[in-house]
Order: structure tokens, then C-alpha cells, then sequence
């Protein structure tokens, strides 16, 4: 199937500071990819729609001048993290659909970013 | 889009067919149903859709009755392996925008 991937899978950072996650669909193009945040023993959040070549659609309750998401190309969507905080520390995890597969409702999903805030 | 329920959690033994069932009572007429499976610290990961009936693969089994108000995940002679969290969606795979709401999932541990 298709393999979307994350860097970086882990980051430990100051309270403060800006922390850039990336997600690449690495053998298809995804004109959508998804970004979630996921809290220990709890389900995955939708956080935002990522769109390429226009702006991101943010889910109720999720600020977006906090969490930057630039979809630059076809293959690349961020996330940025501005101003971390320790309630920010949290696993992330970006999605993306094979456009071959319009009409077949099989998301991938990344292997997901532990964001550690100090 | 439609919400799900399902157990919050259950256990079985190696060995074991586990079913895991999902009520989604507004589906749509549109709407498939996807199960996902997700291991700690990993994202989620593609297990079986449907639409109706039965759906079979290397996996699993999916079922799926007439009225499509409920679906079932059935795990043929479950291993140690199989101990993760499942999470049964339901939507409607029309377009790539097409969002994926999770809901709560089942938490699967499997004993020897």
C-alpha cells in the first residue's frame, strides 16, 4: 500500500519555542492529508484539513494561528507548532489519500510525532 | 457524518475468533465502513471496508447486516500480535477531502 512518513518521529523541545512537523506521501500524490493529535488512552482529534496550494480548514476549537499547516506540493504538507507549551506535548499524526484511489475511502495514515514540551 | 459505538474494551485469548461489533444507527446511504487498528506510539493502520453483506480478506472478515445500523470485526484465531486498539469509522469515501472523525475505539488485549 500506499506509505506516508513523518519526520521527525520524536522532538523534545523548550516551552516557547516553534517545533515544524513534516508528512510526505512518499509514492503517491494527496491533494488532502489530515493532521491529528492523539493524548495517551485517547482517540485520535481531528486538528485540521491540510489542502495543497490553498489554506487549511481547522476543526472547531483548534487555533490556527498555534498550529501552522502549509501543503506546499502534492507530495508535503507541515505542521508547526508556534509557541510550544507543555499542554501541547502530545502524539501528532497526519493522514493522506492516494488520489488514484478517488472513490475508494482508504486513508493512510503516518507513523506519528511524539512532541515533548519542557 | 455518522457516530459510532463500540465496547471500550475486551479480552481474549490466543487462539480465540474475537468480534468486535460497531453501532452506527445514522449511517448514510453513501456511508462504507472502515475498521482501523492501531498499536502504541504508531498510527493507524488499514484493516477491512464494506458496504454490505460479508467482506473477506487476509485479516479479517467484516460483517455487515441488511439494515447497515451495525457492522462486526471479526479476528480468526487472535495471537499476542493482535493486542492493540481498533476504531470503526464510517463515511463516505466520495472525494479525497472526505474527513475521517475517529470515535472512541475498542482496546483488544489478547492473553496467552
Amino acid at each position: 500500500g500506499a506509505v506516508v512518513s513523518q519526520h521527525p518521529s520524536w522532538v523534545i523541545c523548550k516551552s516557547g519555542t516553534s517545533v515544524k512537523i513534516e508528512c510526505r506521501s512518499l509514492d503517491f500524490q494527496a491533494t488532502t492529508m489530515f493532521w491529528y493529535r492523539q493524548f495517551p488512552k485517547q482517540s485520535l482529534m481531528l486538528m485540521a484539513t491540510s489542502n495543497e496550494g490553498s489554506k487549511a480548514t481547522y476543526e472547531q476549537g483548534v487555533e490556527k494561528d498555534k498550529f501552522l499547516i502549509n501543503h506546499a506540493s502534492l507530495t508535503l504538507s507541515t505542521l508547526t507548532v508556534t509557541s510550544a507549551h507543555p499542554e501541547d506535548s502530545s502524539f501528532y499524526i497526519c493522514s493522506a489519500r492516494d488520489l488514484r484511489q478517488e472513490g475508494y475511502n482508504e486513508q493512510f495514515f503516518g507513523p506519528g510525532t511524539r512532541l515533548t514540551v519542557l | 457524518l455518522a457516530k459510532t459505538t463500540q465496547p471500550i474494551s475486551m479480552d481474549s485469548y490466543e487462539g480465540q475468533e474475537v468480534n468486535i461489533t460497531c453501532s452506527h444507527n445514522n449511517i448514510a446511504t453513501n456511508d462504507y465502513i472502515t475498521w482501523y487498528q492501531q498499536f502504541p506510539s504508531q498510527g493507524p493502520r488499514f484493516i477491512i471496508q464494506g458496504y454490505k453483506t460479508k467482506v473477506t480478506n487476509e485479516v479479517a472478515s467484516l460483517f455487515i447486516p441488511a439494515d447497515r445500523k451495525s457492522s462486526t470485526l471479526s479476528l480468526p484465531r487472535v495471537s499476542l500480535s493482535d493486542t492493540a486498539v481498533y476504531y470503526c469509522l464510517v463515511g463516505w469515501p466520495g472525494s479525497s477531502a472526505s474527513k475521517i472523525i475517529f470515535g472512541s475505539g475498542t482496546r483488544l488485549s489478547i492473553r496467552p
